[in-house]
C-alpha cells in the first residue's frame, strides 16, 4: 500500500550542530511535502513545504531536500536550538487528492 | 495571533457512547479538517471539509463519524457509537485556502478516552 516513513525513529543532536531528519516515501503521484513539527500537548505545526517541481526549498535555519528518483525527503536544520526538540513528521498528497498523508515520525532531542 | 481551539481537552466515554468534539476554526478560513493521531502513532487523515460539504474522507471516517459546520463559527465531529479503538488525540485544522495553496492550522488536540 502506499505509506510514508522515516528512517530513524529518534535522533539526538547538541545544540548549535546540523540536523538532519529523514522521509521515504513510496507514492509516486505525490507532488506535494510538508514538514511538520509537533511539540508535547500540542498539534502539529507546519515548518516548510515543497512541490515535486522543486529539489530544494530553504526557510529559516531549515531546508527541504526532495529526490524524486529514491522518493526521499529530508529536513536540514541548521544550529538546533533546545526550542527545536520535537517530533518531526513528513507528510505527503498524492496529484489526485487533497489527503495529508502523514510519516510516523522522528523524535528529534537536543541536548546542550 | 488567531488559532484553532476545541473542547473539550480530554473526554471521557463508555464504549457505544455519542460524543461530540468541538473545534472553532480560524474566522475567515473556508477548509476545515478532521485528523486523529492513536498514541505514539502516526497523525491520519479523517475528513477535509468545505462549502458545507465534505470534500474527502478516509476510510476510517465510516458511518460512525459525521461531521457538521452547524453555524458560522463551529466545526465539529460526532462519534455515534465509540469503540475502545476511537481512544486517541483528534486534531482539528484549518485554512484559509486549499491544501495546495495554504498552510494548514492545527488546534491543540481533544483526547479521547473510550472506556
Amino acid at each position: 500500500g502506499e505509506s510514508v516513513g522515516l528512517h530513524l525513529p529518534t535522533l539526538s543532536v547538541q545544540e548549535g550542530d546540523n540536523s538532519i531528519i529523514n522521509c521515504a516515501y513510496s507514492n509516486s503521484a505525490s507532488d506535494y511535502f510538508i514538514w511538520y513539527k509537533q511539540e508535547s500537548g500540542k498539534g502539529p505545526q507546519f515548518i516548510i513545504d515543497i512541490r515535486s517541481n522543486m529539489d530544494k526549498r530553504q526557510g529559516q535555519r531549515v531546508t527541504v531536500l526532495l529526490n524524486k528518483t529514491v522518493k526521499h525527503l529530508s529536513l536540514q536544520i541548521a544550529a538546533t536550538q533546545p526550542g527545536d526538540s520535537a517530533v518531526y513528521f513528513c507528510a505527503e498528497i498524492a496529484s489526485n487528492t487533497d489527503k495529508l498523508i502523514f510519516g510516523t515520525g522522528t523524535r528529534l532531542q537536543v541536548f546542550p | 495571533e488567531p488559532e484553532v481551539t476545541q473542547t473539550p481537552s480530554h473526554q471521557v466515554t463508555q464504549m457505544g457512547q455519542e460524543v461530540i468534539l468541538r473545534c472553532v476554526p480560524i474566522s475567515n478560513h473556508l477548509y476545515f479538517y478532521w485528523y486523529r493521531q492513536i498514541l505514539g502513532q502516526k497523525v491520519e487523515f479523517l475528513v477535509s471539509f468545505y462549502n458545507n460539504e465534505i470534500s474527502e474522507k478516509s476510510e476510517i471516517f465510516d458511518d460512525q463519524f459525521s461531521v457538521e459546520r452547524p453555524d458560522g463559527s463551529n466545526f465539529t465531529l460526532k462519534i455515534r457509537s465509540t469503540k475502545l479503538e476511537d481512544s486517541a488525540m483528534y486534531f482539528c485544522a484549518s485554512s484559509e485556502l486549499g491544501v495546495r495553496e495554504d498552510e494548514q492550522f492545527f488546534g491543540p488536540g481533544t483526547r479521547l478516552t473510550v472506556l
